[in-house]
């Protein structure tokens, strides 16, 4: 099955300074790389995500890279503020038939420090 | 307006005991799912469902046992909890058809803590 590590599990930033979360996985029919945001105590909520089709997508302050090839993709923050500290899961979804099914990275705890 | 409903948020209950977690999305979605989130954030898939068809069964033990009676209501009932259950449980839906770029939608979690 899909495997999809993640690395850092926890980084600290200072407000400002860019964070940048990288993940790879295994399984070369994977075409849909999403990436969900949760703070604590709450649901993992989507912030941004790409297909198989495209390298890169930006949305305002985030955006996310993939590389089909070496089977990476990364989450970049740039000018971090306090309020994007929480914990980042990457995602892959592979296709079998008729089901559909996403395998999430171990996570990274991001902390925004003033 | 709430998009995905679980109930109850908290549970604690002892070894032993059967328990059931309920789910309700009001998105038209046709796909939901349960995942479970373990004390070290690891985010696993139990299982899917694509209008009340068992779609994806994640090699988890028989004691789970999911049910859907409608496209809208994903039911998770455990029989003889255990420890290692413990875990906060999270409903998802999402849209069909295939082959396009969909969102999860989450609900809040259940906290499930067996004593």
């Amino acid at each position: 099955g899909e495997n999809v590590e993640q690395h850092p599990s926890t980084l600290s930033v200072q407000e400002g300074d860019s964070a940048v979360i990288k993940c790879t996985y295994s399984d070369s029919a994977s075409n849909y790389f999403p990436w969900y945001k949760q703070e604590l105590g709450k649901r993992p909520q989507l912030i941004i995500d790409i297909r198989s089709n495209v390298g890169e997508k930006k949305d305002q302050r985030i955006a996310v890279t993939l590389n089909k090839t070496a089977k990476h993709f990364s989450l970049h923050i740039t000018e971090t503020q306090p309020e994007d500290s929480a914990v980042y899961f990457c995602a892959t979804r592979v296709e079998r038939g008729t089901a559909s099914k996403l395998t999430f990275g171990t996570g990274t705890r991001l902390q925004v420090t003033l | 307006d709430t998009a995905v409903s679980q109930t109850p948020k908290y549970l604690v209950t002892q070894m032993g005991n059967d328990k059931s977690i309920k789910c309700e999305q009001n998105l038209g979605h046709d796909t939901m799912y349960w995942y479970k989130q373990d004390s070290k954030k690891f985010l696993k898939i139990m299982f899917s469902y694509n209008n009340k068809e068992l779609i994806i069964n994640e090699t988890v033990p028989n004691r789970f046992s999911p049910k859907s009676p409608d496209k809208a209501h994903l039911n998770l009932h455990i029989n003889s909890l255990e420890l290692g259950d413990s875990a906060v449980y999270f409903c998802a839906s999402s849209q069909l058809p295939q082959r396009v770029a969909y969102e999860q939608y989450f609900g809040p979690g259940t906290r499930l803590t067996v004593t």
